[in-house]
């Protein structure tokens, strides 16, 4: 069964860092998403993306965020000026209507 | 706005014995509702789903949930656990049936004792 992919499956960084976290989505899907988890809390959508361009986003998702179809496979989430509040689980997740399927994760960790 | 609330944050059950892990939710408008589960060291699986039509759903692996639309819930079941079935388990909701944006519970960590 096709899945999405992700990588790095953890990441450290430095506050105040770059990081580029990559899903590799279902190759028909059309819909895009990011979500994150901080350890202890919710699940909490940041993003939704479809034909090229954000569809919907969360308060959360300022713009230290952004989000990129680089080409026809990749989807990234970059986060420009890291804080150690992002430390968090990133999930990536891609649809074409129901359900979302979602990729295995990246820890990142900001020091 | 939505919100789900899932009443415990550990459930520890024996093997072969019953579970039920709690969802309750807010919305002032119609809802989907699902329940997505985390296999340790995996990324979140739809268990199951409520889109319309019977309140009763229910999964390939022996789970179901029942829709409760006077109570607000969506309750998760199962009448005998294995040790396979220890896992996170997460309650959502979302206002499209497309599922695009889902609101999630804290989750609910279900450990099987054998």
């Amino acid at each position: 069964e096709p899945e999405v992919t992700q990588t790095p499956s953890h990441q450290v960084t430095q506050m105040g860092q770059e990081v580029i976290l990559r899903c590799v989505p279902i190759s028909n899907h059309l819909y895009f998403y990011w979500y994150r988890q901080i350890l202890g809390q919710k699940v909490e959508f940041l993003v939704s993306f479809y034909n090229n361009e954000i569809s919907e986003k969360s308060e959360i998702f300022d713009d230290q965020f952004s989000v990129e179809r680089p080409d026809g496979s990749n989807f990234t989430l970059k986060i420009r000026s890291t804080k150690l509040e992002d430390s968090a689980m990133y999930f990536c997740a891609s649809s074409n209507s129901s359900p979302l399927h979602f990729g295995n994760g990246t820890r990142l960790t900001v020091t | 706005a939505q919100s789900v609330t899932q009443l415990d944050s550990q459930v520890p059950v024996f093997e072969e014995a019953p579970v039920e892990l709690r969802c309750n939710y807010s919305s002032s408008v119609s809802v989907y509702l699902f329940w997505y589960v985390q296999y340790p060291n995996q990324g979140l699986q739809l268990l199951l789903k409520y889109l319309s039509g019977s309140t009763l759903v229910e999964s390939i692996n022996g789970f179901e949930a029942e829709f409760n639309k006077s109570q607000t819930s969506f309750h998760l079941r199962k009448p005998s656990v294995h040790i396979s079935d220890t896992a996170e388990y997460f309650c959502a909701v979302s206002v499209n049936q497309g599922a695009q944006k889902l609101v999630f519970g804290q989750g609910t960590r279900l450990t099987i004792n054998p």
